[in-house]
């Protein structure tokens, strides 16, 4: 079947303009998470949704990131009046979210966003 | 906290040459560990696993052993290819109570290139 999907693949915006980017998980996957990965930082972890809640939000950098899930699928990841040092490839990963944390993450293939 | 330290990079070797991937944590529970590769263009895959300590994940001719009086988790393969060439990634799952089921804690990779 169809593995994560990311859009877009790639994202150049301005300085202060808002960017959204989307997350398709792998069908039946209930547990999604957005990574950062920065250049030569290695994987930040954002966000985790388990369904449609998310009850760990601690990795968000500031107030301009959210993200929200809807049916249990989909999910957008929101990053308001973006800055230069939000450039990065934004990872999103599902699994099926249940075991002791051995469930394996299935990550899509990133958007890479430059901030000019 | 939860972290994880491994081997900076980037390593080149010639084929068929042994490989090592240090990777030491640190973790308040009781972790699994995971290795993780990102091939050029692709997204991040899971390459092998370990639950407890002792156990020995394996993949592909990749092999690692969780040792928990070391705090270790190396990747070795006995004899590199091309085709390994690639940035290699060593996790953490803590399994604490409370802690996040799945979020991983990633080390800042590891650049492998493999000469023929």
């Amino acid at each position: 079947g169809a593995g994560v999907s990311q859009s877009p693949s790639n994202k150049v915006t301005e300085k202060g303009k808002d960017v959204e980017l989307r997350c398709d998980p792998i069908s039946g996957h209930t547990a999604l998470y957005w990574y950062r990965q920065s250049l030569g930082q290695g994987l930040e972890f954002l966000i985790y949704f388990q369904g449609n809640s998310a009850p760990d939000k601690s990795g968000l950098p500031s107030d301009r990131f959210s993200a929200e899930r809807t049916g249990g699928s989909v999910s957008t990841l929101t990053i308001q009046r973006t800055q230069q040092e939000d450039s990065a490839v934004y990872l999103c990963a599902s699994s099926w979210g249940v075991g002791q944390g051995t469930s394996p993450l299935h990550f899509g293939n990133g958007t890479r966003l430059t901030v000019t | 906290g939860d972290s994880v330290t491994q081997m900076e990079g980037p390593v080149t070797l010639s084929e068929e040459a042994f490989l090592t991937i240090n990777c030491t944590y640190t973790a308040t529970g009781y972790p699994s560990l995971f290795w993780y590769v990102q091939y050029p263009g692709e997204g991040l895959q899971l390459l092998l696993k370990a639950t407890k300590a002792d156990d020995k994940g394996s993949n592909k001719g990749f092999e690692a052993t969780y040792r928990k009086e070391t705090t270790s988790f190396h990747l070795e393969k006995g004899s590199v290819q091309v085709s390994d060439s690639a940035v290699y990634f060593c996790a953490l799952s803590d399994r604490v109570r409370g802690s996040t089921l799945g979020r991983l804690y990633f080390g800042r990779g590891t650049q492998l290139t493999v000469w023929p």
